[in-house]
């Protein structure tokens, strides 16, 4: 069954740092998401992406985070200078529309500890 | 926006009995209902889903309600097993954009 993949599982930066966490959405899936989740915490929205451009962003992607689809495979979250309240688990999810439903699918996520 | 409330926070049950989770949300105009799964160290996975034009959909032994008028939905686990401990999300899509708004989560703990 296809799945939805994310690069690399954890990552330890230093704050200032720039980091990009790269997902591998599900090969026909034309919606692409990024979801964070602060330990313990809800998971929330970040950003989606269709049509290489956002389609919508939550008012936590400010100006330090960009998304991007360099190929026809990759998505990528760019976070420029990190803080130390970017700690969190980042998921990427794809979608397809079928029959005007939409599911949308997880990938495993990365860890990042911003020290 | 929307905004989803889940109980309970933890949920221990004996293997074998029924567990039920609950989730209300606050956007009338929301059509779609997916539950998650998220197992230690794992991403979220889809288990079941709903939409606004049913009141009830089973899988097995995982079943969900939705009740439009009342602004909630439950999630239904039968004959629950071991393998089912994990914690669960319910999440509503935010009605005029694609983002799914997520509850707190709910740790299931079934007891062999």
């Amino acid at each position: 069954e296809p799945e939805v993949t994310q690069t690399p599982s954890h990552q330890v930066t230093q704050m200032g740092q720039e980091v990009i966490l790269r997902c591998v959405p599900i090969s026909n899936h034309l919606y692409f998401y990024w979801y964070r989740q602060i330990l313990g915490q809800k998971v929330e929205f970040l950003v989606s992406f269709y049509n290489n451009e956002i389609s919508e962003k939550s008012e936590i992607f400010d100006d330090q985070f960009s998304v991007e689809r360099p190929d026809g495979s990759n998505f990528t979250l760019k976070i420029r200078s990190t803080k130390l309240e970017d700690s969190a688990m980042y998921f990427c999810a794809s979608s397809i529309v079928a029959g005007g439903k939409e599911t949308q699918y997880f990938g495993p996520g990365t860890r990042l500890l911003v020290l | 926006g929307e905004n989803v409330e889940q109980h309970p926070s933890t949920l221990s049950v004996q293997e074998g009995d029924s567990a039920v989770i609950k989730c209300t949300y606050s956007d009338s105009a929301s059509n779609y209902f997916p539950w998650y799964k998220q197992e230690l160290g794992k991403g979220p996975q889809l288990i079941i889903d709903i939409r606004s034009n049913v009141g009830e959909k089973k899988d097995q032994r995982i079943a969900v309600t939705l009740n439009k008028t009342a602004k909630h939905f439950s999630l239904h686990i039968t004959e629950t097993q071991p393998e089912d401990s994990a914690v669960y999300f319910c999440a509503a899509e935010d009605t005029g954009r694609r983002a799914l708004t997520f509850g707190s989560g709910t740790r299931l703990q079934v007891q062999p």
